[in-house]
């Protein structure tokens, strides 16, 4: 089945430290989104990226870092500049070149990511 | 700046019963509106999607409609069983298909 894998579902991360999310999709979607999600919000687009190798800022990333170096991966790095980043962090796909706006939005399980 | 809002936040029926959720949307230049459901933990599984010159999406229970230039969409759901609580999210893509997401409503169905 096609899908989006997030690992881990799971992260403590530690004063000062950077740690990494993984994303992976095959649903040779073009298009794929970092989101984080905090109780009470809604969902806040971290960084997106519509093509390999190519990727945009969304509204909150300071702190973040991705890259995009196949079509199927887009890992988050969540920097010791992120003063806050204990949340739900969700990654989707979409299948990109305005065709998003015909068949939505896929999206994987989560991380939870804590601070300890 | 689109904005998007769902209320209630939360909201209790019984089993068996029929039931509204709404979402609203300030710009009404949309491309689409899709609605998902959040398990506690988990992430967004998608229900309906509906594109902007359509009024309707129908998934066995569910009925989703669009009323695009009043800015408002409403899901209802039909005889409402104890395994449709979760939380209800809506989301509209617009300009630059940008996805903007509403808070979400809590819905518990008491058996």
């Amino acid at each position: 089945d096609g899908g989006i894998t997030q690992s881990p579902k799971y992260l403590f991360r530690k004063e000062g430290q950077n740690v990494t999310l993984s994303c992976e999709q095959n649903l040779n979607h073009d298009a794929m989104y970092w989101y984080r999600q905090d109780p009470g919000q809604g969902l806040r687009l971290i960084y997106y990226s519509h093509i390999v190798n190519d990727f945009q800022k969304g509204d909150i990333a300071e702190g973040y870092s991705v890259s995009r170096e196949k079509k199927e991966s887009f890992p988050l790095t969540v920097t010791s500049a992120q003063k806050n980043p204990t949340a739900f962090y969700l990654c989707a796909s979409s299948m990109g070149q305005g065709r998003s706006t015909l068949y939505g939005y896929t999206f994987g399980s989560g991380t939870r990511l804590t601070v300890v | 700046k689109q904005e998007v809002t769902q209320i209630p936040a939360a909201l209790s029926v019984p089993e068996g019963e029929n039931l509204v959720l709404n979402c609203s949307f300030t710009d009404s230049a949309i491309y689409n509106l899709q609605w998902f459901r959040q398990d506690p933990g988990k992430g967004l599984t998608s229900l309906l999607l509906i594109q902007s010159s359509q009024r309707e999406q129908t998934s066995g229970r569910l009925n989703a409609s669009l009323d695009k230039s009043s800015g408002r969409s409403t899901l209802y759901i039909a005889a409402s069983q104890p395994g449709d609580s979760a939380t209800y999210l809506c989301a509209v893509t617009g300009g630059y298909q940008k996805v903007t997401f509403g808070t979400g409503t809590k819905l518990q169905v008491i058996p």
